[in-house]
């Protein structure tokens, strides 16, 4: 049973240019979740899908940055019009259901995204 | 709203020595809470957890307890090996109103074992 996958690991954008960021959960989990680690801090959440719904985008910034979780596929960060402070590692999460979380979830290795 | 403050990095120490990372945390309710482990270039990995008061979660020679009457997670292990380098992070489950199972987390702290 293969993890979370993401890809890609490493991305580089010039300002202005867009990002995709995808995130394939472990099979059977519907529940995605999205969290951004800037340098030298912790992890923040960014915002919670299942399938074909956004839940809680509380920590998503508002303008540039969206995010989906189609009936197939991926789920799917993108960012707009990158700026230098966009770069951080992204990092999803899966678990197969909220009362899941309790016990943790699974985090995928990341995407580092660098705009240069 | 909920937080986590972890003790500040990094922490340097000699192969089997005693460590101890502290957490503590605020929150609304009775979160679950996690320690995840992040060796470099990679993400992170569940270690341990505790899902209520008194429990106490293990691992890999690792394990905290849950206190409730503190609101601490402290993590310890008795003898560290060079291997065990990485950065550590504590996390609460948010299970506010909302309950979506978000985590909320510490800055992290760098762990160096030198051998």
């Amino acid at each position: 049973n293969a993890g979370v996958m993401q890809n890609p690991r490493h991305l580089v954008r010039r300002r202005g240019q867009e990002a995709r960021l995808r995130c394939s959960p472990m099979k059977g989990h519907s529940h995605v979740y999205w969290y951004r680690q800037l340098p030298e801090e912790g992890l923040k959440f960014m915002v919670y899908l299942q399938k074909e719904n956004i839940i809680d985008e509380s920590g998503m910034p508002k303008e540039r940055f969206s995010a989906e979780f189609p009936k197939e596929g991926p789920s799917i960060l993108r960012i707009q019009q990158v700026v230098r402070g966009d770069s951080a590692a992204y990092f999803c999460a899966s678990s197969p259901s909220t009362t899941g979380t309790d016990y943790g979830y699974t985090f995928g290795s990341g995407t580092r995204l660098t705009v240069v | 709203g909920d937080s986590v403050t972890q003790m500040e990095g990094p922490v340097t120490l000699s192969e089997e020595a005693f460590l101890t990372i502290n957490c503590t945390y605020t929150a609304t309710g009775y979160p679950s809470l996690f320690w995840y482990v992040q060796y470099p270039g990679e993400g992170l990995q569940l270690l341990l957890k505790a899902t209520k008061a008194d429990d106490k979660g293990s691992n890999k020679g690792f394990e905290a307890t849950y206190r409730k009457e503190t609101t601490s997670f402290h993590l310890e292990k008795g003898s560290v090996q060079v291997s065990d380098s990485a950065v550590y992070f504590c996390a609460l489950s948010d299970r506010g109103s909302s309950n979506t199972g978000k985590l909320i987390f510490g800055q992290g702290t760098t762990l160096q074992v030198k051998p």
